[in-house]
């Protein structure tokens, strides 16, 4: 089955770039998202990406994906406080599995 | 604004009680469902229903039921059987955009159990 994997933690300087990494083992995800939650709240869509590109790129917010070593990026340019959140990767072909969350910390 | 609403925001249960946690869309989409969400952890899914009348188990369905009887509407009851209730819950509907099945969820329904 599917499963994604991401790193628990990020914290960046505010002005900073922010990189947030993800990795997942089922190939066959046709499209891959990322999703935002603050604190107590759901989660937002923040972007996806279909499985046949390479990039995309969406004002602050660039997606990389490496189909090869199954690894999708989230690059947040110009990162604010208020980009302060859980960030989750998910993949999904029939259902969407999603990563553990990285917290990102935006200091001042 | 279109959009999903979730019932109650906070609640607290006695042990050997089942509760209801509301889910109510009003964006017309056919799917629903239901996470659950501990600390630390990603989301594990419920229950979802792609239609009316129908539903089926996700990875963690032991201890809870729904039911879909509108579209509106995707109630999530947890059972006195579900060992551990204590987490956060989120409701989500979906439609597909190009192809993309994206999900707008709910601000959640935090449970715990006294």
């Amino acid at each position: 089955g599917e499963d994604v994997e991401q790193s628990l933690f990020l914290s960046v300087r505010e002005g900073d770039s922010s990189v947030i990494n993800c990795t997942y083992t089922d190939s066959s995800s046709t499209y891959l998202y990322w999703y935002k939650q603050e604190p107590g709240a759901g989660l937002q869509l923040l972007t996806y990406i279909f499985s046949n590109m390479d990039m995309k790129q969406d004002q602050r917010l660039t997606v990389l994906l490496n189909k090869k070593d199954k690894h999708l990026s989230l690059r947040i340019a110009d990162t604010q406080t208020g980009d302060s959140a859980i960030y989750f990767c998910a993949g999904a072909k029939y259902k969407l599995i999603f990563g553990s969350g990285t917290r990102l910390l935006v200091r001042p | 604004d279109g959009g999903i609403t979730q019932s109650p925001k906070y609640l607290f249960r006695k042990e050997g009680q089942n509760v209801t946690l509301s889910c109510e869309q009003n964006l017309n989409h056919d799917a629903m469902y239901w996470y659950r969400q501990d600390p630390g952890q990603g989301l594990r899914l419920i229950y979802y229903s792609q239609i009316v009348n129908d539903f089926q188990k996700g990875d963690i369905a032991e201890g809870y039921s729904v039911s879909r009887e509108k579209k509106e509407s995707f109630p999530l009851t947890v059972t006195s059987a579900q060992k551990n209730p204590t987490a956060f819950y989120l409701c989500a509907s979906s439609s597909e955009v190009t192809g993309a099945n994206v999900l707008t969820f709910g601000a959640g329904s935090r449970l715990t159990v006294l």
